[in-house]
């Protein structure tokens, strides 16, 4: 029963190009959790999405940033013409359901901007 | 907003003794849950432990246990018998009533060094 699924592991991208970032959930999870760990911080919660919708995405930046979760296929999360800023840890967690239920996470993706 | 403090950035622990990591939080709801999170170097997010506010009973997992203080709004994590493989980062984290979805609060962290 393999576990969520990121990748890539280590991405490098130079500053204006984009970014593309994938989570494949834990089999029959249907909701997704992208948080983004800034060097020497805790992780900030960005979007919450279930299959094909977006249920709370307080934690995104107005700007460059947006998440998907379609029907088939894995989340993406997308950083457009990105920034030194942008580079962080991106975590992805599923969960079964809303409530009451653990979220796992995925190992991860790092992101360095040059 | 909720917030989610951890005074700590840093423990050291002699191995088999026991430690423990500190972290108060602030919210005004009656319902919630209160995480602790290991990551070692691979970064994986491991949960150590768990715990509902409306159970008064501290949350025990083996070696792990907490020490829940609601109206203190605190939520400390004890570490027995320290062993290598418990080297690594510490979270504490915060979830809203699980009716809003799983979205966790963290804290910024303790880094806990064990000692041979």
């Amino acid at each position: 029963n393999a576990g969520v699924m990121q990748n890539p592991r280590h991405l490098v991208r130079r500053r204006g190009q984009e970014a593309r970032l994938r989570c494949s959930p834990m089999k029959g999870h249907s909701h997704v959790y992208w948080y983004r760990q800034l060097p020497e911080e805790g992780l900030k919660f960005m979007v919450y999405l279930q299959k094909e919708n977006i249920i709370d995405e307080s934690g995104m930046p107005k700007e460059r940033f947006s998440a998907e979760f379609p029907k088939e296929g894995p989340s993406i999360l997308r950083i457009q013409q990105v920034v030194r800023g942008d580079s962080a840890a991106y975590f992805c967690a599923s969960s079964l359901t809303a409530q009451n239920t653990e979220a796992f996470f995925g190992q991860g993706t790092r992101l360095t901007v040059v | 907003a909720q917030t989610v403090t951890q005074s700590q950035p840093e423990m050291s622990v002699q191995e088999a003794e026991t430690v423990t990591l500190s972290c108060t939080y602030d919210t005004s709801e009656s319902d919630y849950y209160l995480f602790w999170y290991k990551q070692p170097p691979s970064r994986q997010m491991i949960l150590v432990i768990r715990q509902e506010a409306y159970k008064q009973q501290n949350a025990t997992e083996n070696r792990f246990s907490v020490n829940f203080q609601k109206a203190a709004k605190s939520f400390s994590l004890k570490i027995s018998d320290s062993q290598l493989g418990d080297a690594a980062m510490y979270f504490c984290a915060y979830c809203r009533d699980m009716e809003y979805g799983n979205k966790l609060v963290f804290g910024a962290g303790t880094i806990l060094r064990v000692k041979s």
